[in-house]
């Protein structure tokens, strides 16, 4: 009973590379998130997709893209990475549907030096 | 627009002592869902409850439990005999029908032996 699983789960890069996050899920949810944790600001959402073949922009997308490969899996691409980027990202699955609670993977740690 | 307060940044309590977690979010919407989540010292997100905008019954889950007023717009949680174990991070979300989650800013809780 995996749920939501995210690699890699800690990464450090250098201003200007790229990376790409990989998440994937196995409850066989339509919905698919991708969200940011700062320090006192909560979780952020980036882009999401609300089934499969849609994605949407949230509320911080600057210097993201995603791409839903399958109803399974939902990558974030960082193209150019820059310091501000520095955060522990979240990937996220539910089912479609309104009061369903969102199901989280274990984080990515990733520092932009 | 959506938004949810915590105003306790971070709290500490001695073990058995209760605590109660503030959350009060503002929303035009009439139909709309609150959820809480813990984040342990781990980091991964743990879905705790959610309720709707038209039931307004508190809840109560084992040590658990939960305050929804309308009049004020929050969504309180209590912790009744507190452990080590409930150390985290407990953030509080909105959602509006049919609109993405928007979280608090989260409550850190330490509980000390």
């Amino acid at each position: 009973n995996a749920g939501v699983t995210q690699t890699p789960k800690f990464q450090v890069l250098k201003t200007g590379q790229s990376m790409t996050l990989q998440c994937a899920q196995d409850m066989n949810h339509n919905s698919m998130y991708w969200y940011r944790q700062d320090p006192g600001m909560g979780l952020r959402l980036i882009y999401y997709s609300a089934s499969e073949g849609t994605t949407d922009k949230g509320e911080v997308p600057n210097g993201y893209n995603v791409s839903r490969l399958n109803k399974r899996e939902f990558s974030l691409r960082l193209e150019s990475a820059a310091p501000s980027q520095t955060s522990v990202y979240f990937c996220a699955s539910s089912v479609v549907g309104i009061n369903q609670p969102q199901h989280f993977g274990d984080g990515t740690r990733l520092s932009i030096l | 627009a959506q938004k949810v307060t915590q105003a306790q940044t971070e709290i500490s309590v001695v073990e058995k002592e209760d605590v109660t977690l503030d959350c009060v979010y503002e929303t035009r919407d009439t139909t709309y869902y609150l959820f809480w989540y813990k984040q342990p010292p781990s980091g991964e997100l743990v879905f705790l409850i959610r309720r709707n905008s038209f039931d307004e019954q508190n809840e109560i889950s084992g040590r658990y439990s939960w305050n929804f007023q309308k009049s004020t717009s929050s969504f309180n949680f209590t912790i009744t005999a507190s452990q080590v174990v409930d150390s985290a991070v407990y953030f509080c979300a909105l959602q509006n029908y049919g609109q993405n989650f928007v979280f608090g800013p989260g409550t850190r809780l330490s509980v000390l032996p």
